[in-house]
């Protein structure tokens, strides 16, 4: 059964930078979508952008093209994400989820293994 | 940008069948996966590609899609079932994840 474990919370000063991790165990990492998703208190989800280990290739939602950096290391089936020049309103909790089934050209799979959430606070 | 619309509350008696929508344009056109999240935890998948349910997920969830509505439907409710219930699309023309703004179910 795969699982993704994240990193713990993180408390963090406006204009800094949060990196989190999301580490899978228990199947196979690189042939598989990983995405990052965040939900502010009180509010819907919202995509941030997504990693496909197996090519390299990261890509980002327009709002958030700049700031965040999706990385993966295939040796330790780890994601990252990285966002910076944080800001009160990046306050969220802070979810990677993956694909379905493996990366097949098409990016219409659903989400169906999700972390645990890390939550983000941005205060001076 | 794409917008997928769904009514803030639904309130259902136990027993009863519940019904969500999720209104987008031409959404008929895509696929649509829907999401169960309980207070304080991780969404969790309850339909993908319209209508098939992953395993564990009770006969109970079911899902459909057509035209400008895709809906899923809870049916003979459960006090269990009382979480928040998030659709959501990828809208290739952006290359964007979208997801509803989200339906509460309170079970009466």
């Amino acid at each position: 059964q795969v699982q993704l474990v994240q990193s713990g919370a993180e408390v963090k000063k406006p204009g800094s930078s949060v990196k989190v991790s999301c580490k899978a165990s228990g199947g196979t990492f690189s042939s598989y979508t990983i995405s990052w998703v965040r939900q502010a208190p009180g509010q819907g989800l919202e995509w941030m952008g997504r990693i496909i280990p197996i090519l390299g290739i990261a890509n980002y939602a327009q709002k958030f093209q700049g700031r965040v950096t999706i990385t993966a290391d295939k040796s330790t089936s780890t994601a990252y994400m990285e966002l910076s020049s944080l800001r009160s309103e990046d306050t969220a909790v802070y979810y990677c989820a993956r694909d379905r089934g493996p990366y097949s050209g098409s990016h219409d799979d659903a989400f169906d293994i999700w972390g645990q959430g890390t939550m983000v606070t941005v205060s001076s | 940008s794409y917008v997928l619309t769904q009514p803030p509350s639904v309130s259902v008696a136990p027993g009863k069948t519940a019904r969500i929508t999720c209104g987008g344009n031409n959404i008929g056109s895509k696929s649509v996966h829907w999401y169960q999240q309980k207070p304080g935890q991780a969404p969790v998948l309850v339909i993908y590609y319209d209508s098939d349910r992953p395993s564990g997920i009770p006969e109970r969830f079911s899902g459909s899609n057509s035209g400008n509505t895709a809906t899923l439907t809870i049916s003979r409710v459960e006090a269990g079932d009382e979480a928040d219930y998030y659709c959501q699309v990828w809208d290739s023309s952006s290359d964007l994840y979208v997801f509803g703004t989200g339906t509460k179910v309170t079970v009466l």
